[in-house]
């Protein structure tokens, strides 16, 4: 079955911290991960991605760790602050016939205190 | 700016009633996919169109159906709500033909309460 193991379930940091969040898989046909970052009310939004073949990606204050021998991805928020606060989803895609194929992790809520 | 537009934000309907919800698009994606998100998990895919061949997943219900009249629009029909259809009701978008690097972009969901 194809599945993305995600950890930390809920994760607290104060504010400046680094949270980290890891993630993991087994189908080695996923070709791109991205993370995508949620705030109640409203739907997943695509925060940073990387491809397999690239071990590290930084977008701002977010970084992502890639380790392609190990099959582990991690997302790194470099002084977080507050407004971070939000459940973070890890994901793995692949082709599906002509459309993407994205499977979620089950998510790490991520508080920021101030 | 381009968006994916879900509408409405909240739904109620009765047990059995059928409900319909809507999702458009302005990105011109060929790809459109609906995703249920039960509180506190991850989204799970129900099914998803490209350009108007339907592509349903092995373990989503008879009861969920879909529509695409047109590339800007698809819809999410619940034919008989059962109380644990209550959930929030994602639609995304995709431009199929780049491997790898086709993000999917989310509405802010349907959030639909079944009474």
């Amino acid at each position: 079955q194809q599945q993305v193991k995600q950890s930390p379930q809920s994760l607290i940091v104060q504010k400046g911290g680094i949270p980290i969040i890891n993630c993991a898989y087994e189908n080695t046909a996923f070709d791109y991960f991205p993370w995508y970052q949620q705030f109640p009310g409203k739907g997943p939004a695509l925060l940073i991605a990387i491809r397999p073949d690239v071990s590290e990606k930084k977008e701002g204050r977010f970084t992502i760790s890639f380790n392609k021998s190990a099959k582990q991805f991690s997302l790194h928020i470099m002084d977080s602050q507050p407004g971070d606060s939000a459940t973070y989803f890890c994901a793995a895609s692949q082709s599906s016939g002509s459309a993407r194929q994205l499977t979620f992790g089950s998510g790490t809520q991520l508080t920021v205190l101030p | 700016d381009a968006m994916v537009i879900q509408n409405p934000r909240y739904q109620v309907t009765q047990f059995g009633k059928p409900v319909t919800l809507s999702c458009s698009q302005t990105l011109n994606h060929n790809v459109m996919y609906w995703y249920q998100q039960k509180s506190s998990q991850a989204p799970k895919l129900l099914f998803h169109y490209y350009d108007k061949d339907f592509n349903n997943e092995a373990d989503t219900p008879d009861n969920f159906q879909s529509r695409r009249p047109n590339t800007s629009f698809c819809f999410l029909d619940i034919r008989s709500p059962g109380l644990g259809d209550a959930a929030m009701y994602l639609c995304a978008t995709s431009r199929a033909g780049e491997v790898g690097n086709q993000p999917q972009h989310f509405g802010d969901g349907t959030r639909l309460s079944i009474l």
